[in-house]
């Protein structure tokens, strides 16, 4: 365990809707990063969230968006879904973005199905 | 851009033998952190080990180490007698100590079987 959760487990939508994805971290973890991992491959950064504002981003159009909450919790939308945003959808924090010296701690993952 | 690559989408071991996972990197930087996650059935990404590039000595936990060839930008993983447990799929990731950014870029992964 971890100590970071992920809701809900899985989720179904339709092409054009709207998601959200919650995320809880551990107590003191003041960073927290989204990545997305489609069937069969390794996970791909999205972005990263420090102390509530966004620090980092990857390749990943505008309707990905997040926002992440005083008591450590954070929420990643999508926004006009697409078939190819199906992926398992993960959360990771750490204590602070000192570079290379923190585990990052991932949660389970909420896998998004998009039909 | 720093990419991450595992040649062996499978392989199995037998129960209590040793088995390598493989994995290169291409980077530029000096100064850089490669890990080893494990991601069984459940999802949840877990660290097995982790390398600092400026550490000539290779990392070791319990049954697990790792062969570190910098000018060759090879990051293997050892698993020392298996286990049952250990089947899972295995990640290769690198992370740039620069701009802040913890962001991890990952292989495609090793889906590991254990032979009992």
């Amino acid at each position: 365990e971890t100590g970071v959760t992920q809701s809900p487990t899985h989720l179904i939508k339709t092409r054009g809707q709207q998601v959200t994805l919650r995320c809880s971290s551990q107590s003191g973890h003041n960073t927290v990063s989204w990545y997305q991992q489609a069937l069969g491959q390794g996970p791909q950064f999205i972005f990263q969230y420090y102390r509530e504002e966004e620090n980092g981003r990857g390749n990943f159009p505008p309707r990905f968006s997040g926002l992440q909450f005083p008591n450590y919790s954070s929420e990643l939308n999508v926004n006009a879904l697409e078939l190819d945003d199906s992926a398992l959808y993960l959360c990771a924090s750490i204590s602070t973005p000192k570079a290379g010296a923190e585990t990052q701690y991932f949660g389970p993952g909420t896998r998004l199905l998009v039909l | 851009a720093q990419t991450v690559t595992q040649s062996q989408p499978e392989m199995s071991v037998q129960e209590a033998e040793t088995v390598t996972l493989s994995c290169t990197y291409d980077t530029s930087e000096s100064d850089y952190y490669l890990f080893w996650y494990k991601q069984p059935p459940s999802r949840q990404m877990i660290l097995v080990i982790r390398q600092e590039a400026y550490k000539q000595q290779n990392a070791t936990e319990n049954r697990f180490s790792v062969n570190f060839q910098k000018a060759a930008k090879s990051f293997s993983l050892k698993i020392s007698d298996s286990q049952l447990g250990d089947a899972a799929m295995y990640f290769c990731a690198y992370r740039t100590p620069q701009g802040g950014s913890e962001k991890l870029v990952f292989g495609k992964g090793t889906k590991l079987t254990v032979n009992p």
